[in-house]
């Protein structure tokens, strides 16, 4: 099993709509947890952090389940920009070590 | 600000030849982490750094890979001899040790070194 694990897609998706996206990770003692964003021959760029009681940042909202070991992203509105790899990043280590495992990433493309 | 630096930004070598990656971090950051992506595999951890002390290096392929930081500015990643199934992109990202990011965890990616070994 992955440390780190993420249904791969695609995800085609019609311009407006809402999309959601899973990832589940191995550690229950996990610290930290983001959504990172990569687009296509570029580097992978923070998207948001997750935290335990959810968070939102405009049309983006993660959700962190601890007792499930499951992490989500939801995009509502979806743009054509939004079409990119999404993430799933995890600190599965005890406090103080610093090393982050990514999920394989979720591609979505958003259609017109 | 500037992020993070990474040089050459591509680079086509032969087989036996030695590849040499080089990153700036983000000014007063005290990690620095070295990544390799592929298809197969995704992004991989290589080996990171705390104020320029190596502090796991478990994610390194075998010996031909070293890496190196000598100052708080400057990190380099060796391969010696290269190998062909070494062509990846090579990442290198830097983190802030507490206070000014979103999570002391949060990583900030350069653009990536595009290795292809023939």
């Amino acid at each position: 099993r992955k440390e780190v694990e993420q249904d791969p897609g695609p995800f085609n998706v019609p311009e407006g709509a809402t999309v959601a996206f899973n990832c589940t990770y191995s550690n229950s003692a996990s610290q930290s947890f983001f959504w990172y964003r990569q687009d296509c021959r570029k580097e992978p760029k923070l998207l948001m952090s997750v935290y335990s009681s959810g968070n939102e940042d405009g049309r983006f909202t993660a959700q962190l389940n601890r007792a499930s070991q499951y992490i989500s992203l939801l995009i509502r509105d979806s743009k054509l920009s939004d079409s990119a790899t999404y993430l799933c990043v995890v600190n599965l280590g005890s406090t103080g070590r610093r090393a982050l495992t990514f999920g394989s990433g979720t591609r979505l493309q958003v259609q017109p | 600000d500037a992020g993070v630096i990474q040089s050459p930004r591509h680079e086509v070598t032969e087989m036996g030849q030695e590849v040499t990656l080089r990153c700036k971090p983000i000014s007063g950051h005290d990690y620095l982490f070295w990544y390799r992506q592929t298809m197969m595999r995704g992004l991989e951890l290589l080996i990171y750094f705390n104020n320029n002390v190596p502090i796991d290096d478990s994610g390194m392929p075998e010996d031909r890979f070293s890496a190196k930081m000598p100052n708080a500015s400057f990190s380099t990643l060796k391969i010696q001899p290269s190998e062909p199934r070494d062509s990846a992109v090579y990442f290198c990202a830097s983190s802030p040790t507490s206070g000014r990011a979103l999570s002391t965890d949060t990583q900030y990616f350069g653009p990536g070194t595009r290795l292809t070994v023939l």
